[in-house]
């Protein structure tokens, strides 16, 4: 059971807004930076957002994270089918002394 | 563009030792450079990400303490390599094993321990006799 919580699942129409949420248990989720990862079966996963909301260069302004208090969230806004993957939230926990993922959320788009 | 290459026994027997090592190229590539930290990261079949832990050039490392008494980690600048050995392996460590640069500036602050900005492809490590 991870410290960080995210739903199993998510889904969308082609075009549709879909938020995926990640909370956290620990005082340290309020403190550290929470990154997003985009995972597509069979290939490295890759960095989506950092420091809560920050895109790394080459990533769509399609998505954009946001953190407040104990949760956090992944928006992705104009759905496509390549959009399709498992989200995973991270960050740091002090008081486990390590880094912690969330469970991951699998994104179908219909 | 920096690579990383993951690379190593592919099937290892219980209470074996899993020993791989992480190649690393391209420009800004180099394990010795002061921004960049070294991690391994694993997925077991059907789960989610799993952090290991992370090395230093300098050798210094952080372990994920379920494993600390199994993991080694080590650096090798002259090869730009890093790599891990886990020991007493089970079933349980069955899993795709990826190596990762961390991007974390102690000093400015800028990253994160967690700010994992290139990953290797991954390797799948099965444990069975």
């Amino acid at each position: 059971q991870s410290v960080l919580t995210q739903p199993p699942s998510a889904s969308g129409t082609p075009g549709q807004r879909v938020t995926i949420s990640c909370s956290g248990g620990s005082s340290s989720f309020e403190t550290k930076s929470l990154y997003w990862y985009q995972h597509l079966p069979g290939t490295a996963p890759k960095l989506l957002i950092y420091s809560n909301n920050q895109r790394p260069s080459g990533v769509p302004d399609r998505f954009s994270g946001s953190k407040s208090g104990t949760s956090a969230s992944l928006a992705i806004t104009g759905l496509r089918s390549e959009d399709e993957a498992d989200y995973y939230c991270a960050t740091w926990d002090d008081s486990l002394s390590e880094g912690v993922f969330g469970g991951g959320t699998k994104l179908t788009v219909l | 563009q920096v690579q990383l290459q993951e690379s190593g026994p592919g099937l290892v027997k219980p209470s074996e030792t899993l020993s791989l090592t992480c190649t690393v190229s391209g420009d800004w590539g180099s394990v010795g450079h002061g921004s960049y930290y070294w991690s391994w990261i694993r997925q077991p079949p059907g789960k989610g990400l799993e952090w290991i832990g992370q090395i230093y050039h300098g050798g210094t490392t952080k372990y994920k303490p379920a494993l600390k008494r199994r993991v080694t980690m080590s650096v090798n600048p002259s090869k730009n390599q890093f790599s891990l050995k886990m020991t007493s392996v089970t079933a349980a460590d069955t899993a795709v094993y990826y190596c990762a640069r961390v991007f974390y500036d102690v000093l400015t602050g800028r990253g994160g321990w967690v700010h994992f900005d290139y990953w290797g492809p991954g390797m799948l490590v099965t444990v069975s006799s």
